[in-house]
């Protein structure tokens, strides 16, 4: 089974600190994003990458960057976090060159909290 | 913009019955649709995918329905199950290839 694992689920963080959310996949995909999840706005792509050193802004950049500096570990950072970046964040991966046909697999999400 | 969309934000169905969550897409780029499952607590959990070439995909309970016309898509569970309970997001590539987009999701309620 495809393992994406986020390796904190539950993280409260003070305004103004640097955060750093990790994830990593076990199946060596190429893709990889960060979507945060709020109640009623549903997933909202962050950043993706489609290749090592590789980014691409997705629909609400804003206030976060992304590092993947290895195949199998994607990062997102909040370089100084603020109260409305609190939310779920879920990270995911899939195989090969887009996602047409290619199942993109989601970890169990990290609950940010910024107080 | 451009938006995936529910018509229902939320259905309760009893133990047993069918269920059928909707979805409208706007993009008529999209080529590939997905639908997913999540429930509390724990990351969207793939269903089923379709591609624009298919009108109709079926997996184990659950049939996916694509009519590009109308740009709708829907999601049939056959002998809901309380399991079912949680909710359903409708995902669209948006002839991009390289990202979804998801719509607001259906919480689905089975009572017994």
């Amino acid at each position: 089974d495809v393992k994406v694992t986020q390796s904190s689920r539950y993280l409260v963080k003070r305004t103004g600190e640097k955060v750093f959310l990790e994830c990593v996949q076990d199946m060596d995909h190429e893709n990889m994003f960060w979507y945060r999840q709020d109640p009623g706005l549903g997933l909202r792509l962050i950043y993706f990458s489609y290749d090592v050193k590789m980014k691409e802004k997705g629909d609400i950049p804003e206030g976060y960057s992304v590092s993947r500096e290895k195949k199998e570990r994607f990062s997102l950072i909040l370089e100084s976090a603020s109260t409305n970046q609190t939310s779920m964040y879920l990270c995911a991966s899939s195989v090969g060159q887009g996602v047409n046909g290619n199942t993109i697999y989601f970890g169990e999400g990290s609950w940010l909290t910024v107080v | 913009g451009e938006s995936v969309g529910l018509h229902l934000p939320t259905l309760s169905v009893q133990e047993g019955d069918n269920s059928i969550i909707n979805c409208a897409y706007s993009n008529s780029a999209s080529d590939y649709f997905i639908w997913y499952k999540q429930e509390s607590g724990k990351g969207p959990q793939f269903i089923i995918d379709i591609r624009s070439n298919m009108d109709k995909r079926q997996g184990q309970r659950v049939t996916v329905l694509l009519n590009k016309t109308v740009k709708h898509l829907s999601l049939q569970i056959a002998a809901t199950q309380p399991g079912d309970s949680a909710v359903y997001f409708c995902a669209e590539n948006g002839g991009s290839g390289y990202a979804l987009n998801f719509g607001k999701g259906t919480s689905l309620l089975v009572t017994p």
